[in-house]
């Protein structure tokens, strides 16, 4: 059972190159969300969905789209990379409880 | 500002000492939780609470969600190096159970 899965694990971006994060559950949860974690800022929300075909808006979607086409997968898109996009990112689901989390995406912008 | 202000932001302990570490809010949470997350890794949930006033022990960690459900602390009894890590609370509130804040968390080392 793998849980949440997270590709690719580092990447490294030039200022406006695009580029979309792939998250993978097999545990058959409805809700999936997209978190970035900065120093000394906590863990912020991106974007979520609530199920397959869905999604919302977080604490901070700006620069981000989001895509929900099936429900074990949920897609994070940059489609013009900034600086200020420089991140770790995560990706969760839940059935009804906690959240369960990948180990992350290190994302660099330069 | 952070919905959800943790302290002490570092905590550097003894083998065996006991700590605190506090998760404080002006806001009301329908649940809040907490979770451990180790460098390299995404955060594992150790405990969820609902109800004002609930205590929940795991082994020497015990969570304890304020009256008023405001803030939460998690006591660790004789501390280990095995619980070196960020601690994270995290909260929803009744608006949207989908949009949960996190703190920035308090990071623990124990040393041998």
């Amino acid at each position: 059972n793998a849980g949440v899965t997270q590709t690719p694990k580092f990447r490294v971006l030039k200022t406006g190159q695009s580029m979309t994060l792939l998250c993978a559950q097999d545990m058959n949860h409805e809700y999936m969300y997209w978190y970035r974690q900065d120093p000394g800022m906590g863990l912020r929300l991106i974007h979520y969905s609530v199920g397959e075909g869905t999604t919302a808006k977080g604490e901070v979607p700006d620069g981000y789209n989001v895509s929900r086409l099936k429900k074990q997968n949920f897609l994070l898109g940059l489609e013009s990379a900034a600086p200020s996009q420089t991140s770790v990112y995560f990706c969760a689901s839940r059935l009804r409880g906690g959240y369960t989390f990948g180990s992350g995406t290190r994302l660099t912008v330069v | 500002t952070q919905l959800l202000e943790q302290s002490p932001q570092f905590l550097s302990i003894q083998e065996g000492e006991n700590l605190t570490v506090y998760c404080n809010s002006s806001s009301v949470f329908s649940s809040l939780q907490w979770y451990r997350q180790e460098p390299g890794e995404g955060p594992v949930l150790l405990v969820t609470v609902v109800t004002g006033g609930e205590v929940k022990k795991l082994k020497r960690l015990t969570f304890q969600f304020g009256d008023a459900r405001k803030d939460s602390s998690l006591h660790i009894t004789a501390a280990q190096p095995g619980d070196t890590g960020l601690y994270l609370c995290a909260g929803t509130t009744s608006y949207n159970n989908n949009d949960m804040r996190f703190g920035a968390g308090t990071r623990l080392t124990v040393k041998p």
